[in-house]
């Protein structure tokens, strides 16, 4: 079976520090693995993805992440938070073993303080 | 493409009522899935549908909960009678059944209170 953990309910970070939002996975075969932002009163948005590749994938807004299979990770970064940052992010992983679902993790909030 | 369309955005009713929630996917994407979203927990799936047939029911809390899928630009989520427990904000998604590559879609969302 698949799942997501996402060990941190809430970050906080300064206005132009590096961020850092942390997702670790568990699946039996090859993960695809999804980051998700969702601003308030709103669906969750696509950031970005691993599918296959390099180890390191940038997305949307500035956002990048890096997959380590050995750590089963896909932690999200950014060189530089912006408040506009501030948001709830969730990690999702879909097994290549398994039918077509992802699996969310429970989200973290990031709020970032001016 | 206007991407995937719920309504209403927000739905206040009263516990007993029915409450209807639709959804539009984007044209073209042949899987349609049904989240509900609280505090207490999170992002939980309820049904998905494959070409508009139902595939996996076993998050639908119970039997006051139903989905349909008639075509492949429409689905509803009907809450008969709504209870308290029932608020939270429901999300539709669609994807490609290649979804692996291009992930999911969400909508807005719809907002339930049930009073």
């Amino acid at each position: 079976a698949q799942s997501v953990a996402q060990p941190e309910d809430q970050v906080n970070v300064a206005e132009g520090n590096p961020l850092t939002v942390k997702c670790t996975y568990s699946v039996s075969g090859n993960p695809y693995l999804f980051w998700y932002v969702q601003y308030p009163n709103r669906g969750l948005q696509f950031l970005l993805k691993y599918i296959t590749g390099d180890n390191l994938v940038k997305g949307s807004y500035g956002f990048e992440a890096e997959f380590n299979k050995s750590q089963t990770s896909f932690h999200l970064k950014k060189p530089s938070a912006l408040v506009s940052d501030s948001a709830l992010y969730f990690c999702a992983v879909r097994d290549d073993n398994y039918g077509q679902n992802f699996v969310f993790g429970p989200g973290t909030r990031l709020s970032v303080l001016p | 493409d206007a991407g995937v369309i719920q309504s209403p955005r927000h739905e206040v009713t009263e516990m007993g009522q029915e409450v209807t929630l639709r959804c539009k996917p984007i044209s073209g994407h042949n899987s349609l899935f049904w989240y509900r979203q609280t505090m207490m927990r999170g992002l939980e799936l309820l049904i998905y549908f494959n070409n508009n047939v139902p595939i996996d029911d076993s998050g639908m809390p119970e039997d006051r909960f139903s989905a349909k899928m008639p075509n492949a630009s429409f689905s509803t989520l009907k809450i008969q009678p709504s209870e308290p427990r029932d608020s939270a904000v429901y999300f539709c998604a669609s994807s490609l059944s290649t979804g692996k590559y291009y992930g999911y879609t969400f909508g807005s969302g719809t907002r339930l209170t049930v009073v």
